[in-house]
């Protein structure tokens, strides 16, 4: 499956603990965009990442949210001490390149639940 | 700021009715509006994508336009199904950027 590959589908946490959210881009792809869908909300903008470089990170929050695309290996989307308002679905996506007319093909999302 | 609204929030529709869709966006420089499909608890399927350039594109029992002066895009569906039921997003990328900004989305529900 050639696909943006995310996992955890799902993840349990408890309020405070960590949570690590990882994506692979389609083969080829440099470009890893995260969004966030909030219960009852539409998907929002996170991140933008290219290999090694965090490009736009304006939609993410200030505190406890860090992102990171190395030169090896998926794309990390990290939470820490989480509370229950990060209980969402998080979706990733990625493209070959990083001009607006290429399409982001997006994977499955990780549905983190904290208790 | 760029807003999308999409209406109706949901719909239910007897099998083999066409539909439309309806998607507005508020700043007209777009690159690009693509329609999604999500199913509960799925991730984002691609439908549709237009270009800024063009005016609509076709898939099969879809057809997606686009008016950019008017700031519009409808989806059409036609001869609809049960496996059509699903919720469906459309998204822009507006000139300079990078992310889509998403509406949120309707729910389409097709009965049997």
């Amino acid at each position: 499956n050639a696909g943006v590959m995310q996992n955890p589908r799902h993840l349990v946490r408890r309020r405070g603990q960590e949570a690590r959210l990882r994506c692979s881009p389609m083969k080829g792809h440099s470009h890893v965009y995260w969004y966030r869908q909030l219960p009852e909300e539409g998907l929002k903008f996170m991140v933008y990442l290219q290999k090694e470089n965090i490009i736009d990170e304006s939609g993410m929050p200030k505190e406890r949210f860090s992102a990171e695309f190395p030169k090896e290996g998926p794309s990390i989307l990290r939470i820490q001490q989480v509370v229950r308002g990060d209980s969402a679905a998080y979706f990733c996506a990625s493209s070959p390149g990083g001009t607006s007319n290429q399409p982001q093909h997006f994977g499955d999302g990780t549905r983190l639940s904290i208790l | 700021k760029q807003e999308v609204t999409q209406i109706p929030a949901a719909l239910s529709v007897p099998e083999g009715e066409n539909l439309v869709l309806n998607c507005s966006f508020t700043d007209s420089a777009i690159y690009n509006l693509q329609w999604f499909r999500q199913d509960p608890g799925k991730g984002l399927t691609s439908l549709l994508l237009i270009q800024s350039s063009q005016r609509e594109q076709t898939s099969g029992r879809l057809n997606a336009s686009l008016d950019k002066s008017s700031g519009r895009s409808t989806l059409y569906i036609a001869a609809s199904q049960p496996g059509d039921s699903a919720t469906y997003l459309c998204a822009v990328i507006t000139s300079g950027t990078y992310k889509y900004i998403f509406g949120t989305g309707t729910r389409l529900k097709v009965l049997a």
